[in-house]
């Protein structure tokens, strides 16, 4: 079975850091261009980072670009979201999602909640 | 960044009406639009792509039809289960944009 799952989403202060996990497993995750959208309780989504297959090219949201930082470890099926200086408005539920190609989104974890508070 | 409008934000309708949600983008996404469908609690499901392409298992009931900028997602008879909340994305350029989400009631 194709699946995404998330985790390491917690309650952290503004200006910590907090690193995200998502794990695959049923596709071959090494040669597929993953993404990260997030979801703030009640409203829409807002895509966040796309990740090429080797790790080489990411591309990041201006909201989070300089503050947020993604990885892949492709010999353990795992993308990370690493994140730092955390606001109030990074209080979200954050998805990875797999590329189906041409930059499509095609398949969802069940995402992780990030809450940041004091 | 390309901008995406949904019109109605809550729609509201009977068992076998037929209802539709357009989208509308700030500039040609040149027919890279998708639709997802969100369930409370679950992630967003792919539904279709590339304007009117049925993601695979999809009933047929659900259609999509557009170009340029404007783009609307139809089902032609409603059922209890497409109670949800549907999102319009272009993803013909970075950064990937979402609709603000129409919200589908069952009266």
């Amino acid at each position: 079975e194709v699946q995404l799952v998330e985790s390491g989403g917690d309650l952290v202060q503004p200006g910590g850091s907090l690193r995200l996990s998502c794990t695959a497993s049923g596709f071959t995750f090494s040669t597929s261009l993953m993404h990260w959208v997030r979801q703030v309780p009640g409203q829409g989504l807002m895509w966040v980072s796309r990740i090429n297959a080797g790790g080489t090219t990411i591309i990041y949201a201006d909201s989070v670009k300089g503050r947020f930082s993604v990885s892949r470890d492709n010999a353990k099926n795992t993308m990370y979201l690493h994140m730092y200086s955390l606001t109030t408005d990074d209080t979200a539920v954050y998805y990875c999602a797999k590329d189906r190609g041409g930059d499509l989104i095609g398949l969802w974890g069940q995402g992780t909640m990030v809450t940041v508070s004091s | 960044d390309i901008q995406m409008t949904q019109s109605p934000s809550t729609l509201s309708a009977f068992v076998g009406d037929r209802v539709s949600i357009t989208c509308r983008a700030t500039q040609s996404v040149n027919g890279w639009l998708a639709w997802y469908q969100q369930k409370p609690g679950k992630a967003p499901k792919l539904l279709i792509y590339k304007v009117s392409t049925l993601e695979s298992g999809v009933p047929s009931r659900f259609s999509g039809t557009g170009s340029e900028t404007d783009f609307a997602l139809t089902i032609s008879s409603l059922q209890p289960d497409d109670s949800a909340t549907y999102y319009c994305q272009q993803y013909n350029s970075y950064p990937l944009t979402f609709g603000g989400g129409t919200k589908v009631e069952i009266k």
